[in-house]
């Protein structure tokens, strides 16, 4: 069974372009990584999405190496609005449906 | 947000009681989601719908109950077997295969 590990928490300035990873082993080659951004006390709300590649939208890239252990976040030039909590999301598709999120990154942004 | 409605906003439980929380979307999503959420931490999948008529269970299942009349509802009821049901319930929806769900934006359920 698939699990995803991210780091607890980041810290970053603003202007800077910051990288949060999630390891998540024993996935499938059409299996999906979405990441999500959350602000205290309200829902999730979806930053990107690939599973393979590279792939980039006006807010964010996700990076995802050949061998798909690991997926990368990267918010280019953060501000003090990007302080949150990053969630990577699993899908897998082979049998039943199964959806995984990782444990969460705290990004704090400082001035 | 995005279409997807949940209510309360808070929601106070007393001991043995049930409680049926809402959750309603207008995104024309065929599957819908819900998530428990403890301070701190991740979410955990309580029950999904796939279609009408249809749901499983997630990782939590145990003390939840849920229903899918409806295209646009999936209410969860979280039944007094629930023995430590304070926390924050988050609701989403899909398209088939759930790659992108989309958020509500949260039920804080706590016990008195």
């Amino acid at each position: 069974l698939a699990k995803t590990t991210q780091p607890i928490s980041m810290d970053s300035y603003e202007g800077q372009e910051v990288n949060i990873t999630c390891s998540h082993n024993n996935i499938a080659t059409n299996d999906y990584i979405t990441w999500y951004q959350q602000f205290p006390s309200q829902g999730p709300r979806f930053i990107i999405q690939g599973y393979k590649t590279k792939v980039t939208n006006e807010v964010a890239s996700l990076f995802i190496p050949a061998d798909r252990k690991s997926s990368t976040l990267s918010l280019p030039r953060v501000s003090l609005s990007d302080t949150a909590v990053y969630y990577c999301l699993v899908v897998l598709t082979s049998g039943t449906y199964k959806y995984i999120f990782g444990t969460g990154t705290r990004l704090k942004v400082l001035a | 947000d995005g279409g997807i409605t949940q209510s309360p906003k808070y929601l106070f439980r007393k001991e043995g009681q049930n409680v049926t929380l809402s959750c309603e979307q207008n995104l024309n999503h065929d599957a819908m989601y819900w998530y428990r959420q403890d301070p701190g931490q991740g979410l955990r999948l309580i029950y999904y719908s796939q279609i009408v008529n249809d749901f499983q269970k997630g990782d939590i299942a145990e003390g939840y109950s849920v229903s899918r009349e409806k295209k646009e509802s999936f209410p969860l009821t979280v039944t007094s077997a629930q023995k430590n049901p304070t926390a924050f319930y988050l609701c989403a929806s899909s398209r088939p295969g759930g790659e992108t769900q989309y958020f509500g934006p949260g039920t804080r359920l706590l016990v008195l």
